[in-house]
């Protein structure tokens, strides 16, 4: 099973808004509502911000939101922040091995 | 407060053993899908293994037959046992609770993390 397919990175204005795309195939995200969204800064553990495609955790902005189409999976980012600056990961659960995917991850730039 | 801590984690010879422990509080290892997630330096991160609640468990294949997980119901603790450990398992490992909602639970998003605890594997 290979990993999840990432732009390695995305940049935004503050106030803007981005979307990072995540590509699997039918055996992962086409054939499962299983694909979460993680956000890491430097030197911490990941954080949840969306799960099962679109459920964002209790506390989690409303500026981040989740979508699927087909293979792809999308987070997008609303009215950018400072501290949105950081890597995030998808993930999505698979039919085979690893029972989990993760993607190669996304560096977001705020300009 | 629902948190897990990992520890066990340093620097061990190729072919050698680790043990890594995740000490959970505010919730039960046994009444939730737990985890194990690692991050080698600079990379991005790879699930390693599950256990469930009814006990079954799945791992990767990069570490089947190598590492086992169980988890320690009287100290609410998560155990990974890794052995033939390779180079390449150089990582932080962190420990993860599935997400869980007052109403249902989500086993394949991964809600709590610890800080990690690093491995290094290395002659």
């Amino acid at each position: 099973q290979s990993a999840l397919t990432q732009p390695a990175a995305v940049s935004g204005s503050p106030g803007l808004s981005i979307t990072i795309s995540c590509t699997g195939t039918t055996s992962d995200i086409g054939g499962y509502n299983y694909v979460s969204w993680y956000q890491q800064h430097p030197g911490e553990a990941p954080k949840l911000m969306i799960f099962d495609v679109s459920n964002r955790p209790s506390g989690v902005s409303d500026r981040f939101s989740g979508s699927k189409s087909g293979n792809t999976a999308s987070l997008t980012i609303s009215g950018l922040q400072a501290e949105d600056e950081a890597d995030y990961y998808c993930s999505s659960f698979t039919s085979g091995n690893p029972l989990v995917v993760f993607g190669g991850g996304t560096k977001l730039t705020v300009l | 407060e629902v948190q897990v801590v990992e520890s066990g984690g340093r620097l061990v010879q190729p072919g050698g053993s680790l043990r890594l422990s995740c000490a959970a509080s505010g919730f039960s290892v046994s009444y939730n899908y737990m985890n194990w997630v690692r991050q080698a330096p600079g990379k991005g991160l790879e699930w390693v293994s599950v256990m469930f609640s009814g006990g079954s468990t799945n791992y990767a294949d990069s570490v089947k037959g190598r590492f086992t997980i169980s988890r320690d119901n009287s100290n609410n603790t998560l155990i990974l046992q890794m052995n033939s450990l390779r180079v390449e398992d150089t990582a932080v490992y962190y420990c993860v609770k599935a997400y869980c909602s007052t109403s249902s639970c989500s086993p394949h998003a991964f809600a709590i993390w610890g800080q990690g605890t690093m491995v290094t594997v290395s002659s």
